[in-house]
């Protein structure tokens, strides 16, 4: 069974542009969360989907969204880049919401400058 | 405050040796216990996950939680250089939302 993948896996962009990020989960699993890992935070949660619908959201700023498709594929948009906003976001897909196991990608390295 | 508490380390060992990573946490809402392994440069792997207060073993890895003091451990018992990683624990609420831990380092010395 495939994992969970994200794309693209680096990217780097300048303060004050936008950015999408995509997550595609492990094949049956309708339940998407996203995470923002820094050395000083580690892992927050940022939001979490399933079946198209925002469960939960983490403490973050409006700059912060995202949505999920039918599929289950989900995508996060960060707007307004800022130089905090760098760091691993990562994705994590489970069968439900607050599933047993959830099962992360590898994550996408956001650098802004 | 931060919910979830984790010395990070860096951990050194030399191979072989037992190793202890802990956390502690503040909000008795957690019910839901978990230890993942990062590898740099990669996510998060799920190692254990437990519901209630007590051991959990599972091969060189055990699990323990003690609800009535909020502390949680993971033992690795004949640590190889493969364990070399970042370990995490996480735990989840009754609204089903995960707070990680920021992760202690272990360096297994061969």
């Amino acid at each position: 069974k495939a994992g969970v993948t994200q794309t693209p896996r680096y990217l780097i962009k300048t303060r004050g542009q936008q950015v999408t990020l995509s997550c595609s989960p492990i094949s049956g699993h309708r339940s998407v969360s996203w995470y923002q890992q820094t050395p000083g935070q580690g892992l927050q949660f940022l939001f979490e989907y399933f079946s198209e619908t925002q469960r939960n959201k983490g403490n973050f700023p409006g700059r912060f969204s995202g949505r999920q498709f039918s599929n289950s594929r989900s995508e996060m948009n960060v707007s307004t880049l800022e130089l905090g906003d760098s760091a691993l976001y990562l994705c994590a897909s489970s069968l439900r919401p607050g599933g047993d196991e959830q099962y992360f990608g590898p994550g996408t390295r956001l650098t802004v400058t | 405050q931060k919910e979830v508490e984790q010395d990070p380390g860096p951990l050194s060992v030399p191979e072989g040796a037992i190793v202890s990573l802990n956390c502690t946490y503040s909000n008795s809402a957690f019910q839901y216990f978990m230890w993942y392994r990062q590898y740099s440069r990669k996510g998060p792997e799920l190692l254990m996950y437990t519901y209630s207060s007590g051991n959990k073993e599972d091969g060189r890895f055990t699990a323990q939680v003690d609800k009535s003091s909020k502390y949680i451990s993971l033992f690795i018992r004949d640590s190889q250089p493969s364990d070399s990683a970042t370990y995490l624990c996480a735990m989840r609420n009754t609204g089903n939302q995960f707070y990680f831990g920021t992760g202690t380092s272990l360096t297994v010395i061969p």
